[in-house]
């Protein structure tokens, strides 16, 4: 398929426990965003990626979120430690700089 | 922090009946751009205005920016129940092309 991808689409995990987010992005797509929407939430920036490098990690909500992406594609969203409030879907979009931002269908992701 | 909001927050309607919804900030956004989300899928984009007072027409949706780029409308004449679902508008500062969303509007569109 050409369109954004992501894995899984659902996680459930324990309080306490690491997980790790997945997104595909189009190929070719330098930039690429992390999202979150909670109920009844918009959806809230996390980080920005352009290319390898993160300059925009201010939606990041505490430091127990972190992000990487290698080879200028695949990008992880790791969350340590989790708490009940991270429980939400997080959405993952890619453009070509300045353009159309395409959304993958997003990991709801819920904390027991 | 730049706020958009969104209203009403929910609409339930008739199929055929025409609507409007709406969109304002205190900000203004380089552009402004309409999504619609299904459940359990990603927000699609329907449109980006750019232009202070522009219209966009898709099929039987209208958009416009209002003027100062600080809120837009959404018009959907003859409502179908395939209309159903979560639209949002996103703002866009510019800056690294960051959306800000504002909490959507569920449309029913009952048959």
């Amino acid at each position: 398929g050409a369109g954004v991808s992501q894995s899984p689409s659902n996680k459930v995990t324990e309080k306490g426990k690491d997980v790790e987010l997945r997104c595909d992005p189009i190929s070719g797509h330098t930039a690429l965003y992390w999202y979150r929407q909670s109920l009844g939430q918009g959806l809230e920036f996390l980080i920005y990626f352009q290319g390898n490098s993160a300059p925009d990690k201010s939606g990041l909500p505490s430091d127990r979120f972190s992000a990487e992406r290698t080879g200028g594609s695949v990008s992880t969203l790791t969350i340590q430690r989790t708490q009940q409030e991270d429980s939400a879907v997080y959405l993952c979009a890619s453009t070509i700089a300045g353009n159309t931002q395409y959304f993958g269908p997003g990991t709801r992701l819920t904390v027991l | 922090t730049q706020l958009l909001e969104q209203s009403p927050q929910f609409l339930s309607i008739q199929e055929g009946e025409n609507l409007t919804v709406y969109c304002n900030s205190s900000s203004v956004f380089s552009s402004l751009q309409w999504y619609r989300q299904e459940p359990g899928e990603g927000p699609v984009l329907l449109v980006t205005v750019v232009t202070g007072g522009e219209v966009k027409k898709l099929k039987r949706l209208t958009f416009q920016f209002g003027d100062a780029r600080k809120d837009s409308s959404l018009h959907i004449t003859a409502a179908q129940p395939g209309d159903t679902g979560l639209y949002l508008c996103a703002g866009d500062t510019g800056a690294n092309s960051k959306l800000t969303f504002g909490k959507g509007i569920t449309l029913s569109v009952r048959p």
